[in-house]
């Protein structure tokens, strides 16, 4: 199986800081053969099911905000949140889905 | 709009079954694989497996082998998940998911279904 890997698993964060989270993977999800990149971001907030945010590495879902992006290829991902919202305050998973699915561990957004 | 909606939640004890159901509305229950899901109380996110609505194709994880079983039924648009011989580390809440294409991102999730095994 694929072992994704975030990184923090917690992090302190102030309103209006820039926050990036790493996802690393055990080996590439990169497919060669349409060169996209099978991972996918999820923000949960408790009680809630996960959202989907970002998918194929970089392409924001329908409706999420631009402050929202995501970056990497191969086996590191970077999720960003350009200036940090008080609703989003939750738990971010990355998912692989290029052999069966796997998610990350998580990493949670604590407010500082 | 796209809706998943599960049963409600179970207590079983050790070594039972539970089965637990995922009634699709709101898009071609047949054109979208459905996942499942499961989440312990304070962790993180664990992939079960997935089905294909159409074909009743099924692809399990490792870990679940020989004790899940995802089935539907077309004419009701509903996925069932069925997991035996359970023990109190199944204690969790089970999502189903809409997945687009097979097996890659998650479109949309069920509410989530408690299912707690303790004697």
């Amino acid at each position: 199986d694929i072992v994704l890997t975030q990184s923090p698993d917690s992090l302190p964060v102030s309103l209006g800081e820039r926050v990036t989270i790493s996802c690393k993977s055990s080996r590439s999800v990169l497919s060669t053969s349409n060169n996209r990149n099978y991972l996918a971001w999820y923000q949960q907030k408790p009680g809630q099911p996960p959202r989907l945010l970002i998918y194929r590495a970089s392409t924001r879902e329908s409706g999420v905000p631009d402050r929202f992006s995501g970056s990497g290829s191969g086996t590191d991902f970077t999720l960003t949140i350009s200036s940090l919202k008080a609703e989003d305050v939750a738990v971010y998973y990355c998912q692989q889905y290029y052999s069966t699915i796997t998610f990350g561990q998580g990493t949670r957004l604590e407010i500082e | 709009q796209v809706q998943l909606v599960q049963s409600g939640a179970e207590v079983k004890r050790p070594g039972a079954s539970v089965k637990v159901s995922c009634k699709a509305s709101g898009y071609s229950f047949t054109s979208f694989a459905i996942n499942w899901v499961r989440q312990a109380a304070g962790q993180g996110l664990e992939w079960m497996g997935w089905m294909n609505p159409n074909t009743g194709d099924t692809g399990y994880a490792q870990k679940f082998q020989g004790r899940i079983t995802m089935t539907r039924n077309t004419s009701t648009s509903t996925a069932f998940m069925e997991l035996v011989s359970l023990k109190s580390e199944d204690t969790a809440l089970y999502y189903c998911a809409r997945v687009y294409h097979g097996g890659s991102w998650v479109l949309d999730w069920g509410q989530g279904t408690l299912v707690t095994v303790s004697s």
